[in-house]
């Protein structure tokens, strides 16, 4: 049963860069979409970005200059960078199999951005 | 961008009774690639219908997608326990980006 776990610090500072990683379990990294979804605090959730694992990515328009997805085969991950971060960019983040549907989610992780 | 307008915000029902949501989109969803979640306090969705009418592998037969083009539905034919969640619907088929509805929330009347 693929599991994916995303980790990484649970507070940012305002226009610093947020990095999470994702990492996946019981199964490949490759062959697939992976992809980073969030949900600010009580509301609906917002598309990141996906990552194919051979490189290519495809980003939310919104977010495009100040989002980085890339993919460590070796190491099973995905990872999320998201430059000059605010307020808003607060939420649960999650990652998950696919570039369409969703089957496979990670729990999230909960970053706060606050000074 | 494809906006998804989910209705009811929130719908108040008692178990054994049907559930009717409601996801529309402002413009026609490509192949009906729409798709239906569940979420559940702390937890992540679980989704639920894809292809707007496609049960996904375990889901209950009582969970009935249905709809194409711009107006799709979700309905659970009688509430378990266990159905109270919030609903999110997501369209897959004009991306990116991939977009989600506001989500519906069935609570116990």
């Amino acid at each position: 049963q693929v599991q994916l776990q995303e980790s990484g610090p649970g507070l940012a500072k305002p226009s610093e860069t947020l990095s999470l990683t994702c990492t996946v379990s019981g199964g490949s990294i490759s062959g697939y979409y992976w992809s980073w979804i969030r949900q600010p605090p009580g509301k609906g959730l917002e598309w990141v970005g996906y990552i194919y694992y051979g490189g290519t990515t495809n980003v939310n328009p919104s977010l495009n200059r100040r989002v980085t997805i890339s993919v460590d085969t070796s190491k099973n991950q995905i990872s999320l960078k998201l430059s000059s971060v605010t307020a808003a960019d607060t939420a649960m983040y999650y990652c998950a199999r696919g570039s369409g549907y969703y089957v496979y989610w990670g729990l999230g992780t909960l970053v706060t951005v606050s000074s | 961008e494809i906006v998804l307008t989910q209705s009811p915000g929130t719908l108040s029902l008692s178990p054994g009774e049907r559930a009717t949501l409601s996801c529309r989109a402002s413009q026609s969803v490509s192949s009906g690639y729409l798709a239906w979640y569940q979420q559940k306090p702390g937890q992540a969705p679980r989704l639920l219908i894809y292809g707007a009418s496609s049960r996904a592998t375990g889901i209950p037969d009582r969970f009935i997608g249905s709809g194409s083009g711009t107006d799709f539905i979700l309905t659970i034919s009688r509430l378990e326990p266990e159905d109270f969640a919030v609903y999110h619907c997501q369209q897959y088929g004009n991306s990116p980006p991939l977009t989600f509805g506001g989500g519906t929330k069935v609570e116990i009347k």
